[in-house]
C-alpha cells in the first residue's frame, strides 16, 4: 500500500504543452511538497502546502502551479513546457509535530520522469 | 532560507572500510537534520536522523553527529558493503521547511 504515489511514472511531451503531475498521500500527513531533482541530482524545493494553504515558493517561474484540492492530494500543473523543465520531479509529505519535537521525516514518492523535446 | 553545503561529491571506498560525508549549514535555527539514501532510479528514503538536542546517534553501521556552534554534520557509514552504493543526501531545517545538501555519490568496491 504505497504511501505517498504520484503519476505518471514518465512524462514525455513536446515544448509548448501543459501538463500536471498528480500526488497523492495516504499517511494523513498535514504538509506536502514538490521537489525537482535535476541531471546533477541536485534536489531542490519548489513548493510545500499545509492545510491547503502554500507556505514555500522558491523561486519557481510563475508557469509551475500547484494545486491541493484537499489535504492528501498535491498536484502540480506545469504551462508552456521548456526544454529546462526536464527533471524528476519527486512529491512528499510529512506530519506536523510539536515545536519541541519538529516534524516528521519527509516521505517522498517514486517520482515523475518528465522530458521536454 | 538555509543554505546546506556537502562534501564529497563523489566518494569511492573498499568494501569493509569506513565513508565519511560531512555537511554545514547556515541557519541556526535549524533543529532537524536528516540523511536520505536515493538508490539509482528511485526515490530518496531516510536511514537517520538527527535533531538538536542530540550531539550523535548510531542506528547499526551508520551513526550521525552533530556540531550546533560549528554548524556542520557528518553521515558515518563503517564496515560498508556493496549495497551501501548510492546517492546520499544530507538535510537542515525547522518545522516543515527542508533544504538539501547537493548529495554525495558513494561507491563502494567489491
Amino acid at each position: 500500500d504505497t504511501a505517498v504515489s504520484q503519476t505518471p511514472k514518465y512524462l514525455v511531451t513536446q515544448m509548448g504543452n501543459d501538463k500536471s503531475i498528480k500526488c497523492e498521500q495516504n499517511l494523513g500527513h498535514d504538509t506536502m511538497y514538490w521537489y525537482k531533482q535535476d541531471s546533477k541530482k541536485f534536489l531542490k524545493i519548489m513548493f510545500s502546502y499545509n492545510n491547503k494553504e502554500l507556505i514555500i515558493n522558491e523561486t519557481v517561474p510563475n508557469r509551475f502551479s500547484p494545486k491541493s484540492p484537499d489535504k492528501a492530494h498535491l498536484n502540480l500543473h506545469i504551462n508552456s513546457l521548456e526544454l529546462g523543465d526536464s527533471a524528476v520531479y519527486f512529491c512528499a509529505s510529512s506530519q506536523d509535530g510539536a515545536a519541541d519535537v519538529g516534524n516528521s521525516p519527509l516521505h517522498f514518492g517514486n517520482g515523475t520522469r518528465l522530458t521536454v523535446t | 532560507g538555509e543554505n546546506v553545503e556537502q562534501h564529497p561529491s563523489t566518494l569511492s571506498v573498499q568494501e569493509g572500510d569506513s565513508a565519511v560525508i560531512k555537511c554545514t549549514y547556515s541557519d541556526s535555527a535549524s533543529n532537524y537534520f536528516p540523511w536520505y539514501k536515493q538508490e539509482l532510479g528511485k526515490r530518496p528514503q531516510l536511514i537517520i536522523d538527527i535533531r538538536s538536542n542530540v550531539g550523535e546517534k548510531k542506528d547499526q553501521r551508520i551513526a550521525v553527529t552533530l556540531n550546533k556552534t560549528a554548524k556542520h554534520f557528518s553521515l558515518h557509514i563503517t564496515e560498508t558493503q556493496p549495497e551501501d552504493s548510492a546517492v546520499y543526501f544530507c538535510a537542515a531545517g525547522t518545522g516543515n521547511q527542508f533544504y538539501f545538501g547537493t548529495g554525495t555519490s558513494l561507491t563502494v568496491i567489491p
